[in-house]
C-alpha cells in the first residue's frame, strides 16, 4: 500500500511565526504536491514537484515557499504565517500526471 | 486560468436513489478525469477515474461518462448507500507535459436512511 504522512495533524501557531509542514511517501513517486483545502474552494494548488530540488508553482503560491532535497520528502513553509493561511493543507504524490495521487492525512493548521 | 466547475455543491437523496454529480472543464487538452471521494475527517481516495480515449466507464454501482466535444463528466452512483455519503471531487488533467490535476470545488453528498 501506498502511504503518505504528514508530519501533524494539528497545528496551532501565531501570527509572523514560520511555519514548516512535512510531507513523505514511501513509494519512490517523482511527483508531489501540496494543496489547501478550504471550504466552498474545492482542494488549490499551492506547490509541486516533479523531482528532487525541482519545483513549480501552482495556482496559489503566494506567502509559501517549498523544499525538496530527498525523493521521499516534500516541505510546505510558511515563511510568515498570516491569519488567512488558517487551512487545512494536504500532501500528495504520484508516479506520473495519468495517475492516481495518493493523499496524506492533512494538517488542520490554525494562526491566531 | 484553466478551471473544472462542479455541480451540484451539495446533494441530498433517499437511500437506493441515484445521484449525479456533474463538472466542466476548460481546457481542451486535458485527458485524464479522475473522482475523488472524501469521507468526513478522511484523506482523498480515488474511486474511478476515465481517460480521454473513452466515453463511459463502470465499476459496480459507480459510472463516469465523458463527453470530450462538450467538455463534460459526470459521476453516476446508483442505488445509493448510507456509506456513499461524503464529499466528491472531480479533477481534469492539465494539458501538455504536465502531472498538474485541476480540482473542482465538491460536491457533499447526504444519503438519507
Amino acid at each position: 500500500d501506498v502511504k503518505v504522512t504528514q508530519s501533524s495533524r494539528y497545528l496551532v501557531k501565531r501570527t509572523g511565526e514560520k511555519v514548516f509542514l512535512e510531507c513523505v511517501q514511501d513509494m519512490d513517486h517523482e511527483n508531489m504536491f501540496w494543496y489547501r483545502q478550504d471550504p466552498g474552494l474545492g482542494l488549490r494548488l499551492i506547490y509541486f514537484s516533479y523531482d528532487v530540488k525541482m519545483k513549480e508553482k501552482g495556482d496559489i503560491p503566494e506567502g509559501y515557499s517549498v523544499s525538496r532535497e530527498k525523493k521521499e520528502r516534500f516541505s510546505l513553509i510558511l515563511e510568515s504565517a498570516s491569519t488567512n493561511q488558517t487551512s487545512m493543507y494536504l500532501c500528495a504524490s504520484t508516479s506520473g500526471g495519468l495517475y492516481e495521487q495518493y493523499f496524506g492525512p492533512g494538517t488542520r493548521l490554525t494562526v491566531t | 486560468g484553466e478551471n473544472v466547475e462542479q455541480h451540484p455543491s451539495t446533494l441530498s437523496v433517499q437511500e437506493g436513489d441515484s445521484a449525479v454529480i456533474k463538472c466542466t472543464y476548460s481546457d481542451s487538452a486535458s485527458n485524464y478525469f479522475p473522482w475523488y471521494k472524501q469521507e468526513l475527517g478522511k484523506r482523498p481516495q480515488l474511486i474511478i477515474d476515465i481517460r480521454s480515449n473513452v466515453g463511459e466507464k463502470k465499476d459496480q454501482r459507480i459510472a463516469v461518462t465523458l463527453n470530450k466535444t462538450a467538455k463534460h463528466f459526470s459521476l453516476h452512483i446508483t442505488e445509493t448507500q448510507p456509506e456513499d455519503s461524503a464529499v466528491y471531487f472531480c479533477a481534469a488533467s492539465m494539458g501538455g507535459a504536465t502531472n498538474k490535476l485541476i480540482f473542482g470545488t465538491g460536491t457533499l453528498l447526504a444519503v438519507q436512511p
